[in-house]
């Protein structure tokens, strides 16, 4: 069975701190991976996406993972937060089919 | 990347009421549909997947005679939550892919359910 796991629901960085928040996956079948983001009463905006290809995938807004199938990780990383980045994070995965499958999601908090 | 809106952003009815969502693509043809629910501070929970001019398929525990489905056109899906009542009161967000199979989502605003 697929599933994804985000290690810490809450995170806190100080700005301009590097940001890692950390998600990995179980698949039998090679996995697609995906990290959202949620600011408040809103939907989901793509980061990024792994697919296939290089395994370092760089996202929107300075934001970058990479998929390591030996590890079984797909870790988000920034170099330097910033205020904006405050939101709720989904790593999510897809085998290929219809459904995705959402880790619980980390709460990214920056401190000024 | 692709627009998906949601209509309304929030609402608030009686118990006991039906209140009808809708999810529209408006710049692709979405051949398949999703619907989630979000509790405060909780991931999103898949409901159902939709494909336009078939039944939805509903996941385990999901009520389909509770949560109506109807994806009657390419770039429309409504969920109509009938005789809500309070325990319904969530955040629906909805998804939309073209084609079939893997595809990337593209994910509406969220309505924001509050049943009094």
């Amino acid at each position: 069975a697929q599933s994804v796991t985000q290690l810490g629901s809450h995170v806190s960085v100080s700005e301009g701190a590097l940001v890692l928040l950390r998600c990995n996956y179980s698949s039998s079948v090679p996995p697609y991976l995906f990290w959202y983001v949620q600011y408040p009463n809103q939907g989901l905006q793509l980061l990024l996406k792994y697919t296939t290809g290089a395994t370092l995938v760089k996202g929107i807004n300075g934001f970058e993972a990479e998929f390591k199938k030996s590890e079984t990780s797909f870790h988000l990383t920034k170099p330097s937060a910033h205020m904006s980045d405050a939101a709720e994070y989904f790593c999510a995965l897809n085998t290929g089919g219809f459904k995705t499958i959402f880790g619980a999601g980390t709460r990214l908090f920056v401190k000024a | 990347g692709a627009v998906v809106s949601q209509h309304p952003s929030r609402v608030i009815c009686k118990s006991g009421t039906s209140v009808k969502i809708e999810c529209r693509s408006l710049d692709f043809q979405a051949t398949t549909m999703f619907w989630y629910r979000q509790f405060p501070k909780k991931s999103l929970m898949l409901m159902a997947t939709s494909n336009e001019g078939s039944k939805a398929t509903y996941e385990q525990g999901v009520e389909k005679d509770k949560f109506l489905i109807n994806h009657a056109s390419l770039t429309l899906s409504t969920l109509t939550v009938t005789s809500a009542h309070p325990e319904d009161s969530s955040f629906y967000i909805c998804s939309a892919q073209q084609g079939l199979g893997y595809n990337e989502q593209f994910f509406g605003p969220g309505t924001r359910l509050t049943v009094l």
